[in-house]
C-alpha cells in the first residue's frame, strides 16, 4: 500500500542554520507532492507545490526537491527563524491526496 | 478574501449519535476534500468533493458521508459514532486546474470528541 514516511522525531535546529526535512514515499508515484505547514489547534497551510518533472522550487526562503528515483522531497528552511518552529507535512496528489504524519520541528533561539 | 470556514469549531457528543459538520470553501473554490487528523493516524483523506459530485472517497466505513452544495458549501456526516470516531474534522478548498487542485487552503476544523 501506499507509504510516505516523514522523520517523527521532532528537529532542533539553531536559528539561523538551514532546517532540512526528508520526506520518503513507498508504492507511489505522484504527479505531485505539496509541503504545509500546521501550528497546533490550527489548520494545515499550504507552501509549495512541485511536479514529477521539476527537480527544485524555491519561494523565499524555502527550498523543495522532488527525487522521484530517490522516492524522496527534501525541504529547507533557510536562515531558520524562531516563528519558523511548527509541524511540516508532506503530501503527495493524484486522485487522493495522502499526507505524511508531519516533523515537528523547533527552532532554538 | 475569507479563508476557509468550519462550523462548529467544537463539538461534544455520545457514542452511537451523529453528527453534521459543515464547511464554507473560499469564494470560487468549487473543489472541497474532508480530512479526518488524529495523533495516531495523521491527516486522513475521507472524501472530495466537486460541482456537487463526490470526486474521490478514502478508506473510511460508509457511517461517514457527506454532500456539496449548489453553492459550494459542503457538510459532511457521521452516524452511529464511535469513541474512535474522536478527531479534528479538517475541510479544505481549492480551485480546479492542473496544479490548483493541489492546493489546499484549509479551515480551522471542528473538533469533534465523542463520550
Amino acid at each position: 500500500s501506499q507509504k510516505i514516511e516523514q522523520n517523527s522525531e521532532a528537529l532542533n535546529i539553531q536559528e539561523g542554520k538551514t532546517a532540512t526535512l526528508t520526506c520518503n514515499y513507498t508504492n507511489y508515484s505522484p504527479a505531485y507532492l505539496q509541503w504545509y505547514r500546521q501550528d497546533p489547534g490550527r489548520g494545515p497551510v499550504f507552501l509549495l507545490l512541485i511536479r514529477e518533472n521539476e527537480k527544485e522550487k524555491r519561494k523565499e526562503r524555502l527550498k523543495v526537491t522532488f527525487d522521484t528515483t530517490l522516492k524522496q522531497s527534501l525541504f529547507h528552511i533557510t536562515a531558520s527563524q524562531p516563528a519558523d518552529s511548527a509541524t511540516y507535512l508532506c503530501a503527495l496528489g493524484d486522485d487522493k491526496i495522502i499526507f505524511g504524519k508531519g516533523t515537528r520541528l523547533h527552532i532554538l533561539p | 478574501k475569507a479563508g476557509v470556514t468550519q462550523t462548529p469549531r467544537y463539538l461534544i457528543k455520545t457514542r452511537g449519535q451523529q453528527v453534521t459538520l459543515s464547511c464554507s470553501p473560499i469564494s470560487g473554490h468549487r473543489s472541497v476534500s474532508w480530512y479526518q487528523q488524529t495523533p495516531g493516524q495523521g491527516l486522513q483523506f475521507l472524501f472530495e468533493y466537486f460541482s456537487e459530485t463526490q470526486r474521490n472517497k478514502g478508506n473510511f466505513p460508509g457511517r461517514f458521508s457527506g454532500r456539496q452544495f449548489s453553492n459550494s458549501r459542503s457538510e459532511m456526516n457521521v452516524s452511529t459514532l464511535e469513541l474512535g470516531d474522536s478527531a479534528l474534522y479538517l475541510c479544505a478548498s481549492s480551485l480546479e486546474g492542473t496544479d490548483s487542485r493541489y492546493e489546499q487552503y484549509f479551515g480551522p476544523g471542528t473538533r469533534l470528541t465523542v463520550t
